[in-house]
Formats: structure tokens, C-alpha cells, sequence
């Protein structure tokens, strides 16, 4: 099993453009969640999804949009990225309110 | 809004000693409270956790203390080693909900 995956790893965006980080988990988890991960802040969750289907806002969803394409793939979108946005994102996944499976992480710089 | 305060942000104890985190929470809603441990460069991973009806919990050297009544609850780790070095989050959940509120996180380093 491979768990949480993302991709991709690293990226560099200037500001105005766009991209999808893609998150898939193949542990059948029900639940789905973007948290970023910025110096001193902790994770701060974005979006979730508690179920296939369903997606509710986090605690910083502005400037950022998700789709849960499937009981397996969530992806987050940035419309028009912003500096502000430079951050480390973490996909996770749970089956319950246990616990959450998290992903390697993505480092985005916006320049 | 923070509703969990995680304390110290930077934590240095030699081998052998005992690494203490301390968090605070607001909401008395809360009933789930897990330890997060994340390495360089690695997703965070579950640790360990604890439920309200219990005042501590003990898995290996990891121990969690809760103190319901001032709402506070930590994470000792004892007989440290330099393979504890990592940074570590206290969370808090209620219900069944699945939504975890973080704290700041502390950067443990044990030195030789």
C-alpha cells in the first residue's frame, strides 16, 4: 500500500498562475483533507471532505477551490496564485475520527 | 482564532532526559486530544492520543497527561534520544467530527 500520495513534490508558480496538487489515498478512507503548514502557524486545514461527494470549507479556504473527483483523488486548486501562498500543503485521509493518514507534502514557492 | 496553544515552540533536552510539551485548549467541546510527530521533510504521523475520560495514557517512553478541569494536556517523552528529534503537534476534535485543530508545534532536538 502506498498510502498517501501527492504530486507533485515541489513547485515554483509566479503570481497570477494557476495549478492542481493532487492527493490520492488507496486505503479506502471515507474523509479527505488539504491542511498548509507555514513556520509557527501549524497546520491549518483548508478543505475537507468528509465523505465522496461532499467538500466543506477549513479554517483558510480563500484563494483556494477542491474537488473530490472520486472516493480516492482530492485535489486543491489555486486559481490565481498569491506569495501568500507559499507553503508546505499535507493531503490526508481518515476513516474515522481517529486518525489521519498525511501524505509526503508538496513545497510551493509563489514568486 | 487559535483554540489549542501549544507551548514551548523549541525544546532542547541532552539524551536520557525527559522532553515535556505542554497545550492549552478553549473549547469544552473538544473530547479527542492526539500527538502528531513529524520528521524533516515527512507528513506528520499519529503518535499517540488520548480520550477526556482518562488522565493519562502510557505507550512506551510517550505518556499523555490530561487535566480536564484546567484543559490542559501534554506529551512527555522519557529517556529522550536523538531519534526523538522531530517536531511535534498537539490536536484536539469533538464528536465524531474528523476535523482536527492543530497546535503551533514544538521542534524537539535531543543531543548527545
Amino acid at each position: 500500500n502506498a498510502g498517501v500520495t501527492q504530486t507533485p513534490k515541489f513547485q515554483v508558480l509566479k503570481t497570477g498562475q494557476s495549478m492542481t496538487l493532487q492527493c490520492a489515498q488507496d486505503m479506502n478512507h471515507n474523509s479527505m483533507y488539504w491542511y498548509r503548514q507555514d513556520p509557527g502557524m501549524g497546520l491549518r486545514l483548508i478543505y475537507y471532505s468528509a465523505s465522496e461527494g461532499t467538500t466543506d470549507k477549513g479554517e483558510v479556504p480563500n484563494g483556494y477551490n477542491v474537488s473530490r473527483l472520486n472516493k480516492r483523488e482530492f485535489s486543491l486548486r489555486l486559481e490565481s496564485a498569491a506569495p501568500s501562498q507559499t507553503s508546505v500543503y499535507f493531503c490526508a485521509s481518515s476513516e474515522s475520527w481517529y486518525e489521519q493518514y498525511f501524505g509526503p507534502g508538496t513545497r510551493l514557492t509563489v514568486t | 482564532q487559535q483554540q489549542v496553544k501549544q507551548s514551548p515552540q523549541s525544546l532542547i533536552v541532552q539524551k536520557g532526559g525527559i522532553s515535556i510539551i505542554n497545550c492549552a485548549y478553549e473549547n469544552t467541546a473538544f473530547d479527542y486530544f492526539p500527538w502528531y510527530q513529524q520528521f524533516p521533510g515527512k507528513g506528520p504521523a499519529l503518535l499517540i492520543a488520548i480520550r477526556p475520560d482518562v488522565s493519562e495514557k502510557k505507550e512506551g517512553r510517550f505518556t499523555i497527561s490530561f487535566n480536564k478541569s484546567a484543559k490542559q494536556f501534554s506529551l512527555h517523552i522519557m529517556d529522550s534520544q536523538p531519534g526523538d528529534s522531530a517536531t511535534y503537534f498537539c490536536a484536539a476534535s469533538s464528536g465524531t467530527a474528523s476535523k482536527l485543530t492543530f497546535g503551533t508545534g514544538t521542534r524537539l532536538q535531543v543531543t548527545l
